[in-house]
């Protein structure tokens, strides 16, 4: 069976500081790994995902995430936040061959000016 | 990327009355698709994945007496919420995938039901 951590449901940052929001997974096959954003009363936006290509991963608005196998982690990270950063993220996992996605319980990021 | 459009974004339904949301795939075919309900501060949980032309795979614990999926074409799949009651107030969202390409999520519906 697949699961996701989420580290901490609410995370808050100063503008223009780090973000750091820490996933963990398991899974008994090599997964798929995904960062989704959620602004409030809307779907899902994808930030980038992991396919067993290269580790470190590049998404919009200038997110990006490093699959380690070692730690079982696909920690999503961005040098400098904005005010519109502000928003839920989820990570999610999926069975390569099934493809429904298993979700993280999410973690809300607030930025201060 | 895709589009998957769902319709409504917001309804308000009396208990007792049944509701109809569509998820409709924009520019591509939608071979699966997948219906997923939200709670107040927490994930998303799976509801239900429906393949095209054939009877919706629900979870576990997921009434499929009360939630009807029909995927009857490549871009439309419908969730109707039947004799809805309160507890059935929820934030629903589809997504779609054509094969084992990339799932795109629908924009949500926001079910009140008063």
């Amino acid at each position: 069976a697949q699961s996701v951590t989420q580290l901490g449901s609410h995370v808050s940052v100063s503008e223009g500081a780090l973000v750091l929001l820490r996933c963990n997974y398991s899974s008994s096959v090599p997964p798929y790994l995904f960062w989704y954003v959620q602004y409030p009363n809307q779907g899902l936006q994808l930030l980038l995902k992991y396919t067993s290509a290269a580790t470190l991963v590049k998404g919009i608005n200038g997110f990006e995430a490093e699959f380690k196998k070692s730690e079982t982690s696909f920690h999503l990270t961005k040098p400098s936040a904005h005010m519109s950063d502000a928003a839920e993220y989820f990570c999610a996992v999926s069975d390569r061959g099934q493809g429904n996605l298993i979700f993280g319980k999410g973690t809300k990021l607030s930025v201060k000016p | 990327g895709a589009v998957v459009s769902q319709h409504p974004s917001r309804v308000i339904c009396k208990s007792g009355t049944s509701v109809k949301i569509e998820c409709r795939s924009l520019d591509f075919q939608a071979t699966t698709m997948f219906w997923y309900r939200q709670f107040p501060k927490k994930s998303l949980m799976l509801m239900a994945t429906s393949n095209e032309g054939s009877k919706a795979t629900y979870e576990q614990g997921v009434e499929k007496d009360k939630f009807l999926i029909n995927h009857a074409s490549l871009t439309l799949s419908t969730l109707t919420v039947t004799s809805a009651h309160p507890e059935d107030s929820s934030f629903y969202i589809c997504s779609a995938r054509e094969g084992r390409s990339e799932a795109f999520f629908g924009q949500g519906t926001r079910l009140t039901v008063v």
